[in-house]
């Protein structure tokens, strides 16, 4: 059974620009969550999707946004993109039910 | 919100020991999760243990919720074990927040 899947998985962007980061979740999970690992931050909470809705979002700011589509795959999109963006992007994904989450092998987001 | 503290933040063993790792957190919870991150990044999950007991091969973990605190057993450590260990927590309320602790990077020596 696949895992959690991410693309790109690498991505350089300039400055001011936009980035867009995939995710798909376990086959059958329908919850998605967004974290993000900056160099000395740790791992932070960004944001949780579940059946299409936004339920829980982090301490980001709205150029940090995204959405879940009807077959629960999700995108987060980085707008207006700052040098402090650069981070390892991670998803996960659980069951609505279930609160384990499984992470899948991240997207490392380069803003020069 | 919730704090985790995760000790020790280093630990450098001989291949064959055994280590424990410990995770504090400040509030109850509803989740409790022990992950591996790779050297790739990838968080490899280890546990779900919000409360009790479980053991999976060299490794085992105990989570005393009424105590705040959870434990990560390492057995006969190999060098593959090395990387950072990461305890989460999701806290009453949160709505599935996931707050990490800032990790132990553990390496195992040949």
């Amino acid at each position: 059974e696949a895992g959690v899947t991410q693309s790109p998985t690498h991505l350089i962007k300039t400055r001011g620009q936009q980035a867009t980061l995939r995710c798909s979740p376990i086959s059958g999970h329908t919850s998605v969550y967004w974290y993000q690992q900056a160099l000395g931050l740790g791992l932070q909470f960004l944001l949780w999707y579940d059946e299409g809705e936004e339920r829980n979002r982090g301490n980001f700011p709205p150029r940090f946004s995204g959405r879940q589509f009807p077959n629960y795959s999700s995108e987060l999109n980085v707008n207006a993109l700052e040098l402090e963006d650069s981070a390892l992007y991670l998803c996960a994904s659980s069951l609505t039910r279930d609160t384990e989450a499984f992470f899948g092998q991240g997207t490392r987001l380069t803003v020069v | 919100g919730i704090q985790v503290e995760q000790s020790p933040p280093d630990l450098i063993l001989q291949e064959g020991a055994n280590s424990t790792l410990r995770c504090n957190f400040s509030d109850s919870v509803n989740n409790l999760q022990w992950f591996h991150q790779n050297p790739w990044g990838q968080l490899i999950n280890l546990f779900y243990i919000p409360s009790g007991t479980k053991q999976n091969g060299r490794l085992s973990a105990t989570t005393v919720a009424t105590e705040r605190y959870s434990l990560l057993y390492i057995s006969s450590s190999q060098t593959t074990d090395s990387g950072v260990y990461f305890c989460a927590v999701e806290s009453s309320g949160s709505a599935r927040q996931l707050t990490f602790g800032s990790g132990t990077q553990l390496t195992v020596l040949p």
